[in-house]
């Protein structure tokens, strides 16, 4: 089992809708990212999260440490954001850390 | 500027050759790292290195091997290529509770 649980693995969306990307982990961490890598195959940062929620235009990530769970939402979806969004954990101890550990990624599909 | 760039974007070798991939970052991140995409997109470690302290994921053959001349360089050689290191390789860097900016990529295929 991966340490880092990502779902749906595929998500096919119409333009303007509400979209729910899950994320949850198993491993202690100091802190989690959500990534976003277009088809051209660039990685791009979206938010870092150690606690509580974040929102950035129609991006909006939350963690609850507790339950060792994150969400990426995006409102108001558009064709544009389609894109593989990663979750990665930074662990928090030991030698490892700093290293990020993936999740398998969402692939999301916007359609017009 | 960008940010973290990598060469070469594509590379192209025959099975038993060694290669390099180039990164530099003009961040003045204090950590950087190489990590392996594989055919089905699943990203994995295999190098972190912040001048001080060199990190290798056990999985790592030990044909891979990081070079670091300066803390705004991070090169990764490859020795005797094999047919499964095809893959796309990212470069990445970092500062101490900051995000990761990544480069774009090196895919390198082994024929």
């Amino acid at each position: 089992k991966n340490e880092v649980e990502q779902s749906p693995q595929n998500l096919t969306a119409q333009e303007g809708e509400f979209i729910t990307i899950n994320c949850s982990y198993s491993v202690g961490i100091s802190a989690l990212h959500w990534l976003q890598q277009h088809p051209g195959g660039g990685i791009v940062s979206l938010f870092m999260l150690s606690s509580g929620k974040k929102k950035h235009g129609r991006l909006i990530a939350t963690i609850n440490i507790q339950e060792k769970h994150s969400s990426l939402h995006i409102t108001a979806s558009h064709p544009r954001d389609s894109a593989v969004y990663i979750c990665a954990v930074r662990s928090g101890y030991g030698g490892s850390q700093g290293n990020l550990i993936f999740g398998k990624g969402t692939k999301l599909s916007v359609k017009p | 500027d960008t940010a973290v760039s990598q060469t070469p974007k594509y590379l192209v070798t025959q099975m038993g050759n060694d290669k390099s991939i180039k990164c530099e970052q003009n961040l003045g991140h204090d950590t950087m790292y190489w990590y392996k995409q594989d055919s089905k997109k699943f990203l994995k470690i295999m190098f972190s290195y912040n001048n001080k302290e060199l990190i290798i994921n056990e999985t790592v053959p030990n044909r891979f091997s990081p070079k670091s001349p300066d803390k705004a360089h991070l090169n990764l050689h490859i020795n005797s290529l094999e047919l499964g290191d095809s893959a796309v390789y990212f470069c990445a860097s970092s500062r101490t509770g900051s995000g990761y900016t990544f480069g774009s990529g090196t895919r390198l295929t082994v024929v």
